[in-house]
């Protein structure tokens, strides 16, 4: 069936510097992508919507310009977590959507540890 | 808008036991809705989906679920309870064109011996 690899699955990185997490849709294209933050024990947040070839649409309080997200191919979207800081510490899940299927389907995971 | 509730977050039930996590939703057009399964430190997994066909949905692992217009829900049951279902369990709205996508809070389901 259908795959969505996220990667890097771990990842630790200093505060200040930048960390880009990339969500790729492995059999299917996906036009949308969306980006979610969980908090353990919490449910997804969605944080922003990326559609190819076009802008992302952002949740409310969520920045843009600490969250970078691109959208460059149909079966490609980057998260760039900007000048990181511990509280962005967190788990981050992609998911795309294949049209032919309707369906969303879900990345492994990322977490980002910020030191 | 769409929006989803589960009600319980957490559902404790004895194995061989009927499994029901609660899921209400509001939309203004009609909805995809979809079951989302979490196991610890993991990713999701689709359990199963309606999208506008037969309203009674059948998943993996022995689950289903029932879209009730009427009501607004899309409740989850399977009929006997496995120890490997404890998990995480989650409600999802996609809009008619999956510009957006809400998930509900979650239910964890513990599964008694």
């Amino acid at each position: 069936g259908a795959v969505v690899s996220q990667h890097p699955s771990r990842v630790i990185c200093k505060s200040g510097t930048s960390v880009k997490i990339e969500c790729r849709s492995l059999d299917f294209q996906a036009t949308t992508m969306f980006w979610y933050r969980q908090f353990p024990k919490q449910s997804l947040m969605l944080m922003a919507t990326s559609n190819e070839g076009s802008k992302a649409t952002y949740e409310q309080g969520v920045e843009k310009d600490k969250f970078l997200i691109n959208h460059a191919s149909l079966t490609l979207s980057t998260l760039t977590v900007t000048s990181a800081h511990p509280e962005d510490s967190s788990f981050y899940i992609c998911s795309a959507h294949d049209r032919s299927g309707n369906t969303i389907y879900f990345g492994e995971g990322s977490w980002l540890t910020v030191v | 808008a769409q929006s989803v509730t589960q009600l319980g977050s957490h559902v404790s039930v004895s194995e061989g036991a009927l499994v029901l996590l609660r899921c209400n939703y509001s939309s203004s057009v009609p909805p995809y809705l979809f079951w989302y399964v979490q196991y610890p430190n993991q990713g999701l997994q689709l359990l199963l989906k309606y999208t506008s066909a037969a309203t009674l949905v059948k998943g993996i692992n022995g689950f289903e679920a029932e879209f009730k217009k009427s009501e607004t829900s899309f409740h989850l049951t399977k009929p006997s309870a496995h120890m490997s279902d404890a998990a995480e369990y989650f409600c999802a709205v996609g809009s008619y064109n999956f510009n957006k996508f809400y998930f509900g809070s979650g239910t964890k389901l513990n599964v008694k011996p």
